[in-house]
């Protein structure tokens, strides 16, 4: 059963910083991993998709690698600003599933203060 | 591409009363998800639909819980007799099909519902 997990829970940065939040996966048969942000109490908005066969992807101050091999990922924000306060999912679509669902951790929750 | 949309956006229902929730996806996606959200945690896989079929349902999925797609275009999600622990976000997604590959998961606001 893929397994995901998320490291840390929460972080405060100060604003300017660049920062990395961590994910990692226990089965590494997976079509792709997403990144998504989540506001308070609203739904989620994607960030960056990775296919399995690709390392990475940049979007704007953002840019996702994966390893596949060793079942981590990481999200780069560089230059942080008040407005990426949010929390921060990342989710596999594993081949063993069916590649019909997204198998999600339980969030890293940033604050990024002025 | 006026995105996912899910109603209502808040539900408050007293123990053992059923409720429902609509999904409706992005128009051209054949795809649609369900997932739910309880506090503190990443969101949980239900059920999914291709077109009109729904090809997959999760151990989370109780016979208390049913989803339809009609159309195959939006879908409802039914939960009979509701518990104190059924309180949880409730949201929809939706992707195109491709064979083999998945894609983005574009997903609604949610609904948020309080069992008391």
């Amino acid at each position: 059963k893929q397994e995901v997990t998320q490291i840390p829970a929460a972080l405060s940065v100060p604003e300017g910083e660049n920062l990395v939040l961590n994910c990692s996966f226990t089965d590494s048969a997976i079509y792709n991993l997403q990144w998504f942000r989540q506001d308070p109490g609203k739904g989620l908005t994607s960030l960056l998709l990775i296919q399995s066969s690709q390392r990475e992807q940049t979007s704007g101050r953002l840019n996702a690698s994966l390893d596949k091999s060793s079942g981590r990922s990481t999200l780069y924000i560089a230059a942080s600003q008040p407005g990426d306060s949010a929390t921060y999912l990342c989710a596999v679509t594993s081949i063993t599933g069916g590649g019909n669902k997204l198998t999600f951790g339980t969030g890293t929750q940033l604050k990024v203060e002025l | 591409d006026t995105g996912v949309s899910q109603n209502p956006r808040h539900k408050i229902t007293k123990r053992g009363q059923n409720v429902t929730f609509r999904c409706d996806p992005i128009s051209e996606h054949n795809r649609l998800y369900w997932y739910r959200q309880t506090l503190g945690q990443g969101p949980e896989f239900l059920t999914y639909f291709q077109n009109e079929a729904q090809l997959e349902k999760s151990r989370l999925l109780s016979d208390r819980f049913s989803a339809e797609r009609p159309k195959g275009s939006f879908s409802t999600l039914e939960i009979q007799r509701t518990e104190q622990g059924d309180s949880a976000m409730y949201l929809c997604a939706s992707s195109k099909d491709r064979f083999k590959s998945t894609d983005t998961q574009y997903f609604g606001p949610g609904t948020r519902l309080t069992v008391l």
